[in-house]
């Protein structure tokens, strides 16, 4: 029972490089989400996709790109990295069928620094 | 613009205190407010709140919603060092399908 699961854990990236932070869910939830959280700063949306085939921006979207790849799999793209996305990333899904309201289930974190 | 507000940002208490924390939020609408605690790694979930008035309850922790005035507290009571962590709030709104988190309050418990 996997859950939410993020790769990779930790990266280390130098200015202007690229990378795809990669996010799955086996709980056929329709709703992901990509936060970034720096100290004393909670978790920041940076995109979110309520259901497949639709992607929105959050509070943060600059620097980054998504893609919902099927229900399962939301993708998080840096296409230039830069030192302020120095950050711990988070994955997180949601199911909100009708009716109903379910928690938030959170990957394990990826430490992203770009140096 | 959808906005959750946390306070305090940080707290420190001494074992057995009880301690109550607030977060405010302004959503389109509201689905849900969840609390969350983390300690180090991912969030861990606490509390799912839909009702203004009904208190959730887990051990020493519990929680309530005012959907009326748009906010929530969650008490600790008797307070221990592994309550030490940053709770954190979110709200979830219906039609956008957006789960916005607030800046969380670090809890620091000493013995």
């Amino acid at each position: 029972n996997a859950g939410v699961t993020q790769t990779p854990k930790f990266q280390v990236l130098k200015t202007g490089q690229s990378m795809t932070l990669q996010c799955a869910q086996d709980m056929n939830h329709n709703s992901m989400y990509w936060y970034r959280q720096d100290p004393g700063m909670g978790l920041r949306l940076i995109y979110y996709s309520a259901s497949e085939g639709t992607t929105d921006k959050g509070e943060v979207p600059n620097g980054y790109n998504v893609s919902r790849l099927n229900k399962r799999e939301f993708s998080l793209r840096l296409e230039s990295a830069a030192p302020s996305q120095t950050s711990v990333y988070f994955c997180a899904s949601i199911n909100v069928p009708a009716g109903v309201n379910t928690e938030a289930f959170f990957g394990q974190g990826t430490r992203l620094t770009v140096v | 613009e959808d906005k959750v507000v946390q306070s305090p940002l940080s707290l420190v208490v001494h074992e057995g205190d009880t301690v109550t924390l607030n977060c405010s939020y302004e959503v389109t609408n509201f689905r849900s407010l969840l609390w969350y605690k983390q300690e180090k790694k991912a969030p861990t979930f606490l509390f799912m709140l839909t009702s203004s008035g009904i208190e959730k309850k887990s051990g020493r922790l519990s929680s309530i919603l005012d959907k009326k005035e748009l906010f929530s507290i969650l008490n600790i009571t008797a307070t221990q060092t592994g309550d030490s962590a940053v709770y954190l709030c979110a709200v979830g709104s219906s039609n956008t399908g957006k789960l916005i988190f607030g800046q969380g309050t670090t809890l620091q418990v000493k013995p």
